[in-house]
């Protein structure tokens, strides 16, 4: 099983400040890696796909970067919706598909 | 735009069956898409449990591939999740979702809680 690490646990920005999430697998996942969004009694929600690749509706300010196991997911300035949980996951190696444990961006 | 809705009791006794639904609408159960279970304990991060696609293929969680079975309902649009043998360690939000068949997940249920306890 790839296990997915992400760093920090918490991370406290003001608004309008920039925002750098990190996570890294256990062993090469090529690019096969989303970010996810969740917000406090909601799923989550596809933000980054392909490492770099925004979803529909993802604005412009998050980006995500990296490949192989080191992969990063930038805001560029914090807004007010932005406070959520982020997760990565791999797809890249089944079974399982798997999860990091969260980066609370507060 | 692909909807899914979870269905089910939320509360189990322990060694029962934790049986969800889930109700695709906006789309067809037999698109290019993985029809998954994930589950989520709270504060921790999702966990994969199992998918199956609509030609019969499934894939199971290794760590709960004994207790675990997916099914597909083409005649009602719906996918099932059966999980035996529960014990409060199963407590969770289960959502189902829409895999795309590069990886990630396309679309989530807004999530079940089901709570193990006697």
């Amino acid at each position: 099983e790839v296990v997915m690490t992400q760093s920090p646990a918490n991370l406290s920005v003001s608004p309008g400040e920039r925002a750098t999430l990190s996570c890294r697998a256990s062993q090469s996942v090529s690019s096969n890696f989303a970010w996810y969004q969740q917000r406090p009694g909601q799923p989550p929600r596809l933000l980054i796909y392909g490492a770099s690749t925004r979803a529909t509706d993802t604005p412009a300010r998050f980006s995500g970067s990296g490949s192989g196991t080191d992969f990063t997911l930038t805001i560029s300035s914090l807004q007010s919706e932005d406070f959520a949980v982020y997760y990565c996951q791999q797809y890249h190696t089944w079974p399982p598909w798997t999860f990091g444990q969260g980066t609370k961006v507060e | 735009q692909v909807q899914l809705k979870e269905s089910g009791p939320g509360l189990v006794k322990p060694s029962g069956t934790l049986s969800l639904t889930c109700t695709v609408s906006g789309g067809s159960i037999s698109s290019s898409l993985w029809w998954s279970w994930v589950r989520q304990a709270p504060g921790k991060g999702p966990e994969w449990i199992a998918e199956t696609y609509h030609s019969g293929t499934t894939h199971y969680s290794p760590s709960l591939k004994s207790r675990v079975s997916i099914s597909v309902d083409k005649s009602k649009n719906q996918f099932s999740l059966n999980l035996s043998a529960v014990t409060a360690a199963d407590t969770a939000f289960y959502y189902c979702a829409a895999r795309s068949v590069t990886g990630f997940v396309a679309y989530w249920g807004q999530g079940k809680l089901v709570i193990v306890s006697s």
